[in-house]
This record gives C-alpha cells, structure tokens and sequence, in this order.
C-alpha cells in the first residue's frame, strides 16, 4: 500500500495549512500515523506521533488526525512561521514494515 | 540526552560491500527496537530494517532484504548494518532511529555507491 502526500503546499505567515495523507488500502485508523519534519540540511524530527500526540518541545500550533471516512491523516500547523518551511512526511505500518509518504513542501510565502 | 551517531559510510562500487555503525546514548539502548532508515540525494525517507531489543526479531525492506543484515551489541550501545551487493539505487544518507515511531533520530552517514 502507499501513503499519498500532496507534492508540495503555501500559506502565508500567520496562516493555516493543511497536509493530508492518504491510505490506499487498509484502515488508516488500524495503524498509528506519525508526521515528521526535516528542514534542508537537517535530520527529520517528529511533531505528532500516534496520530495526534505532540512531543514536548513542539508547539501546539501543529496538530494531527485522523478521517476515517477519507482514509486520511492530517497534519495542520496554525499561526504559520518562516520557521515552519520544511518537509514534512507521514509514516504508518503496514505488515510490520514501516511506510512512508512522498513528503510535502510547505513554502511560507 | 538521548544522542544517535551513525558512522561508516564513503564511496563504494557497485557490488561492494560496507558496514555502518551506530553509537547510542542516553538511554537503556537494550529495552528499545532500532531501525535503519535511508534517504536517496534530494528524495523522501525509506524504510530500511529494524531489530528488536534483544535481537529476536528483525525486518527488512522488499528492496534490501537477502543484501543487508542489521544487528546490535547491547553491550557497547550500538546498531550495525552490513550491506552487501551494494548498487547504484542503494546511494543515500543513512539514519538510524529509535523505535517506536522513530522518536530520535541519528545526523546520518552518507554512502554512496558508484563506480
């Protein structure tokens, strides 16, 4: 299965966005979704694991969750900062394996 | 704090072999999965393996499964990956992690495989 990202997203400074991550098979709710993010040059580092937990440290500006109607995870980050422009990616399982998303570009204009 | 410093990469040939390395602190490195995950120049993260605590249990991607073998010694608080039969689409940075959910992450080691 694959875990789709949209290539890449913008907003402005103070803004909201959104980054979905869809499942292609199996219950996106049968497996915890972690999102990480890697600014250039950097290691990545987790903002949410199992769903819709934060790490201490990370702002509540990013939240995450879970549609099981659309099969989907969200990523969102409020109130955007310069800081916030990176890659993000999901990941989940899938027979003990791990997967992850193509990744997604937030530009903050 | 927890800190993950991967080690051994360089340039290697096509067919070739190479073993990364590891060093953990910080933390009760034997309670803890570890993984390998890899990411190619300018592409997204890949799944490489991962290898219980005690070694019991280990995976591996359908890419690199029957090529790279991982492991660990508890005793000096460090995860090892033997590649071998290295090919060009091998060529990437290399991280180790701490599962579960890759919670910390190593600055990577960057291996290349070309002749």
């Amino acid at each position: 299965f694959v875990l789709t990202q949209p290539h890449s997203v913008s907003e402005s400074p103070g803004k909201t966005v959104t980054i979905s991550c869809t499942r292609s098979s199996g219950n996106i709710a049968g497996h915890h979704v972690q999102w990480y993010q890697q600014r250039p040059g950097s290691s990545p580092t987790t903002v949410i694991y199992e769903d819709d937990q934060r790490p201490s440290g990370v702002p509540d500006r990013f939240s995450g969750s879970i549609d099981s109607s659309s099969n989907s995870a969200s990523l969102t980050i409020s109130g955007l900062r310069a800081e916030d422009e990176a890659d993000y990616y999901c990941q989940s399982y899938h027979s003990s394996k791990q997967i992850f998303g193509g990744g997604t570009k937030l530009t903050v204009l | 704090q927890v800190q993950l410093v991967e080690s051994g990469g360089g340039l290697v040939k096509p067919g070739g072999s190479l073993k990364l390395s590891c060093a953990a602190s910080g933390f009760s490195f034997g309670d803890y999965y570890m993984c390998w995950i890899r990411q190619a120049p300018g592409k997204g993260l890949e799944w490489v393996s991962y290898i219980s605590g005690s070694s019991d249990f280990t995976n591996y991607a359908d890419s690199v499964k029957g090529r790279f073998t991982v492991s660990r010694d508890n005793a000096k608080n460090s995860l090892y990956l033997q590649m071998t039969s290295l090919r060009a689409e091998d060529t990437a940075v290399y991280y180790c992690t701490r599962d579960p959910e890759n919670d910390y992450w190593g600055q990577g080691t960057l291996v290349t495989v070309s002749s």
